[in-house]
């Protein structure tokens, strides 16, 4: 079956500092990949998508990379701060299989002040 | 006003209880879905649909039933709540592809 995974559970960075966190999916028919933001108490939140036919992504502070070659993704943000401490998640979907989701487990991002 | 809404938020029950879990959602989308979260493991489908006559089962939906009782409301059922059911539940929505619309959540807690 289908599996999404993140290579480090905790990532901690000082504020002002640049985050990456990681991503690893087994699926090459994957059509998209999101990535959300889940903080304390509350229900995931969009971050930012890309699609299976582009590598990079940018957004506000935050950029996607995708590699495909090497099955991973990545998501980077920008001059981290206090309130990007949360919990991310990336999650692939799979349009042949009724577009459903398949969810990583999560990277706990800390920033420390 | 938060667009999707589940309630209740928190639900302590013993093993053997009906409990159902609502959600609403006033962003007119037609997907909706119920996903489970355990710690240290990703969401989980439970279940889903894509409009109102339409349920399709999740990777877990043993022990489960839903019901789509309008485009706006979809609710999750457990006929008889064992303990290994305690998690947090999440409802979402979603247009077509890419982003999924979530809400707050149930934190459900079987004795």
């Amino acid at each position: 079956g289908e599996s999404v995974g993140l290579h480090l559970p905790t990532l901690s960075v000082q504020e002002g500092d640049n985050s990456i966190i990681n991503c690893a999916y087994s699926n090459s028919a994957s059509d998209y990949f999101i990535w959300y933001k889940q903080e304390s108490g509350k229900g995931p939140q969009f971050i930012i998508d890309i699609r299976s036919n582009m590598d990079k992504r940018q957004g506000q502070r935050v950029t996607v990379l995708l590699n495909k070659t090497v099955k991973h993704l990545s998501l980077q943000i920008a001059a981290t701060q206090p309130g990007d401490s949360a919990v991310y998640f990336c999650a692939e979907e799979l349009l042949y299989n009724f577009n459903k989701f398949y969810f990583g487990s999560g990277t706990k991002l800390n920033v420390k002040p | 006003d938060a667009d999707v809404t589940q309630t209740p938020r928190n639900r302590i029950t013993k093993t053997g209880k009906r409990i159902m879990l609502e959600c609403s959602q006033t962003k007119g989308h037609d997907r909706m879905y119920w996903y489970r979260q355990d710690p240290g493991l990703g969401l989980r489908l439970i279940y889903y649909s894509f409009d109102v006559k339409d349920i399709n089962k999740g990777e877990i939906s043993d022990g489960y039933s839903v019901s789509r009782q309008a485009q706006a409301k979809f609710s999750l059922s457990l006929e008889s709540a064992i303990p290994n059911q305690t998690a947090l539940y999440f409802c979402a929505t979603s247009v077509r592809t890419g982003q999924q619309f979530f809400g707050p959540g149930t934190r459900l807690t079987v004795l």
